[in-house]
């Protein structure tokens, strides 16, 4: 159990849809990012916020954005939902920004999105 | 664009035997790596990491090479067992970028 908690496990609906994904991180992380996993891909980078702030940007689409809140857990909204949205989404907290400071991430167990 | 990519996507192994896992990166800006294991059905889990001012790094049962020079980097797996099946990435860790994933398939 990497401390790295995501909801909900499970999510299906329809194309068109607007979905929000949670995340909590480790105690004590500050950073935390998101990740798309499509099926036979490797993990996508999608964003990272640090305290609060957004502080890089991978390959998000426009449809999605996300936010991290005060108590640092974070939200994906996935909007105007297509069928090739259908992934694995993981989150990963780490202790300090991670950019220069090299730091380890530790992932979440994931939210499987299904759009039909 | 920069990426980082493994050779091969399946390796299947007997048990007991070593498992290497290679890994070619773009950028040879890139001074960090690491290597996560993902089991089915689980995020990726931390393995090892190694920074561009090493070339090698060992943990338990696992040793990392770098090779700057022809931007390859390699995870080495000791006396391989069945709970080592998963698929393994290695990442660019500056910016996010990882591997499609090399799924090892431990034989008993």
């Amino acid at each position: 159990d990497s401390g790295v908690t995501q909801t909900p496990k499970h999510l299906i609906t329809a194309t068109g849809q607007r979905v929000t994904l949670r995340c909590s991180p480790r105690s004590g992380d500050l950073s935390v990012y998101w990740y798309q996993q499509s099926l036979d891909q490797g993990l996508q980078f999608l964003i990272q916020y640090y305290n609060g702030e957004e502080r890089a940007k991978g390959n998000i689409l426009e449809r999605f954005s996300a936010q991290q809140f005060p108590d640092l857990h974070s939200e994906l909204n996935l909007s105007s939902l297509e069928l090739g949205d259908s992934a694995l989404y993981f989150c990963a907290s780490s202790v300090q920004p991670g950019l220069a400071e090299k730091d380890t991430q530790y992932f979440g167990p994931g939210t499987r999105l299904t759009v039909l | 664009g920069e990426s980082v990519g493994l050779h091969l996507p399946t390796l299947s192994v007997q048990e007991g035997d070593n498992s290497i896992i290679n890994c070619a990166y773009s950028n040879s800006a890139s001074d960090y790596f690491i290597w996560y294991k993902q089991e089915s059905g689980k995020g990726p889990q931390f393995i090892i990491d190694i920074r561009s001012n090493m070339d090698k790094r060992q943990g338990q049962r696992v040793t990392v090479l770098l090779n700057k020079t022809v931007k390859h980097l390699s995870l080495q797996i000791a006396a391989t067992q069945p709970g080592d099946s998963a698929v393994y990435f290695c990442a660019e860790g500056n910016q996010f970028y990882f591997g499609t994933g090399t799924s090892l398939t431990v034989i008993p």
